[in-house]
């Protein structure tokens, strides 16, 4: 069926350091796709987006990449700081970017650990 | 502006019983999401509404209900409570393109006992 899961449950670097976060979806018929992040006890916060028409997305030190062919989708945190120690979640929005529904499927999540 | 507000943030509940949370948009959404987060499942949708229409449905048994009201403020109500429906519930609003744009609540933490 339709799911999105992440290949590394927990990521541990030094802080500084980049941050890659990996994510492998399904559905082909997703053209939206969106990285949330999560701290302790608050609900889930919006990094960046990118449609499945883009490879590649630039956020201030995060960038998304979209990779169709393997229905890979990639977060990469420059300069690592500790307060981006959180769980990261990959969602996708199976209907057009202009639908009206609205049912992201998430992926699990990573952890992402960093050390100062 | 004021965010996505969900009260109330924490409830103990025991099994059988039934449970109403309560999620205010943030001003001019009209669209209002409901997720359930559990360490098993992860954040698997419940449903969305928009102008008080149910748009889209999950695949949750039917227990679990929602309704959204004039002012968009939307309620979720979960009957017959069981042990697994300790979740942390979570509301998402949107202007109109659910699943776009989405901004999250803090969520509810249930606990069933």
């Amino acid at each position: 069926g339709e799911s999105v899961g992440l290949h590394l449950p927990t990521l541990s670097v030094q802080e500084g350091d980049n941050s890659i976060i990996n994510c492998a979806y399904s559905n082909s018929a997703s053209d939206y796709f969106i990285w949330y992040k999560q701290e302790s006890g608050k609900g889930p916060q919006f990094i960046i987006d990118i449609r499945s028409n883009m490879d590649k997305r630039q956020g201030q030190r995060v960038t998304v990449l979209l990779n169709k062919t393997v229905k890979h989708l990639s977060l990469q945190i420059a300069a690592t700081q500790p307060g981006d120690s959180a769980v990261y979640f990959c969602a996708e929005n199976p209907l057009n970017y202009g639908g009206s529904q609205g049912n992201l499927i998430f992926g699990k999540g990573t952890k992402l650990s960093v050390k100062p | 502006k004021a965010g996505v507000t969900q009260t109330p943030r924490y409830l103990i509940k025991t099994r059988g019983q039934q449970v109403t949370l309560s999620c205010s948009p943030i001003s001019g959404h009209r669209s209002v999401s409901w997720y359930q987060q559990t360490p098993g499942q992860g954040l698997q949708f419940l449903f969305e509404y928009f102008s008080e229409t149910q748009r889209n449905k999950g695949n949750f048994p039917g227990r679990f209900s929602g309704r959204q009201f004039s002012n968009s403020r939307s309620e979720m109500n979960v009957s017959t409570l069981e042990l697994g429906d300790s979740a942390l519930y979570l509301c998402a609003s949107s202007t109109d393109r659910a699943g776009y744009g989405y901004t999250f609540g803090s969520g509810t933490r249930l606990t069933v006992v």
